[in-house]
Parts: structure tokens; sequence; C-alpha cells
């Protein structure tokens, strides 16, 4: 049973590109949660999404950054006209219904880099 | 005041012995208590969590929960070099137990 699938492990973009980080969650698990780490900050919770639902976006950034989880294929998390600040890791954790936030399992995250 | 404390050590300790992690909290509110490892470059593994206070073991690992003092702690007995790793305690509320506050992690070195 694989793991949460995050892809790519590291990506760099240029100031003012778009991001696009991806999260596969595991086989029957429909919740996903996006979390970022900035360095020497511990983890912070962004968005909460079920499919095709956002459920809780409340530690998303007002601009710039969107996420959706389709009926098909995995989450997506988008940062657009990124800006040197946006530089961190960003995990992706998803649990199976029945068990909340509590039991997630998190993937080995996507390491941003803004040049 | 941050809703979660946690000393960033670094902690090094000799293979065999007993380590104590600790986190305190602000928010009286949370009622889920977690404890992550994370090795570095990778993602947070969820060690083990419990609910309201209280203790809970699962091998050399021991989780404990002090409501009233606001305070956490991981007990690891018997430390092995590959123990070595960031300890992330994470906290949620009832209700929106998905939302974790996280810690910044204490860095334990185990040293052969």
């Amino acid at each position: 049973n694989a793991g949460v699938m995050q892809n790519p492990r590291h990506l760099v973009r240029r100031r003012g590109q778009e991001a696009r980080l991806r999260c596969s969650p595991m086989k029957g698990h429909s919740h996903v949660y996006w979390y970022r780490q900035l360095p020497e900050e511990g983890l912070k919770f962004m968005v909460y999404l079920q499919k095709e639902n956002i459920i809780d976006e409340s530690g998303m950034p007002k601009e710039r950054f969107s996420a959706e989880f389709p009926k098909e294929g995995p989450s997506i998390l988008r940062i657009q006209q990124v800006v040197r600040g946006d530089s961190a890791a960003y995990f992706c954790a998803s649990s199976p219904q029945t068990a909340g936030g509590v039991e997630a399992f998190f993937g080995q995250g996507t390491r941003l880099t803004v040049v | 005041q941050k809703e979660v404390e946690q000393d960033p050590g670094p902690l090094s300790v000799p293979e065999g012995a007993i380590v104590s992690l600790n986190c305190t909290y602000s928010n009286s509110a949370f009622q889920y208590f977690m404890w992550y490892r994370q090795y570095s470059r990778k993602g947070p593994e969820l060690l083990m969590y419990t609910y309201s206070s209280g203790n809970k073991e699962d091998g050399r690992f021991t989780a404990q929960v002090d409501k009233s003092s606001k305070y956490i702690s991981l007990f690891i007995r018997d430390s092995q070099p590959s123990d070595s790793a960031t300890y992330l305690c994470a906290m949620s509320r009832a209700g929106s137990n998905y939302k974790l506050t996280f810690g910044k992690g204490t860095l334990l070195t185990v040293n052969p």
C-alpha cells in the first residue's frame, strides 16, 4: 500500500512564476490536508479538502494560493506569482473518513525554492 | 504567547538512555495530542496520539498528557541511534481535530 505521494519532491521557480504541487492520498483516504513548513518554523495548517470540496481554508494566504481536490486525480496546491517568502517545504497528509485529522499520514513533502 | 511551545534542543544522549521530550500549550480547548517523528528531509511520521488526559504506551514510547498543567511529554526508553530525528508535538481541538497546531520540534541525537 503506497503512502501519500507528493510530486515533485523539489521545485525551483523564479519570482513571478506559478508553482503547482501535487498530492495523491493513500488508497482509501478521502480527506487531504496541506501544511507548510517555513525555515525555523513549525508546520502550519493551510487547508483541508475532501473530494470536490474545500472544508476549511482558514490557513491559506488570502491571495495567490489555491487548492483543489477533484473527483479524479490528485489534490493540487497552486501558488501564483511566487515570491521569495513562499520558499518552504509543503506537506500533504491524508486520512480515512472515519479517523479524522488525528491519524493523518504525511507525504515526503515538496521543497519549493523561489529564486 | 505561542499556542504550543517546544524546546528546539538540540538534545544529545547516549544509546540506552531514557529520553524525555516536552511541550507546553496555552489553548485549553486542545483535546487531541500527538507526537510525530521527522527524519531529515522527510515527512512527519505519527508515533502516537492521546485524547484528553492520561498516559499511553506503545513499545519503547510513552506519551503523557497533563491538561491541568497544559503540559505533554513523550518518553523514549532504551533509546537507539535510529531514534535520532526531530520530534514534533501537535495538538487539535474537538470539532476541528484535523487542524493540527505543531510545536517547532526538538532535534534528538542518540550517540552509539
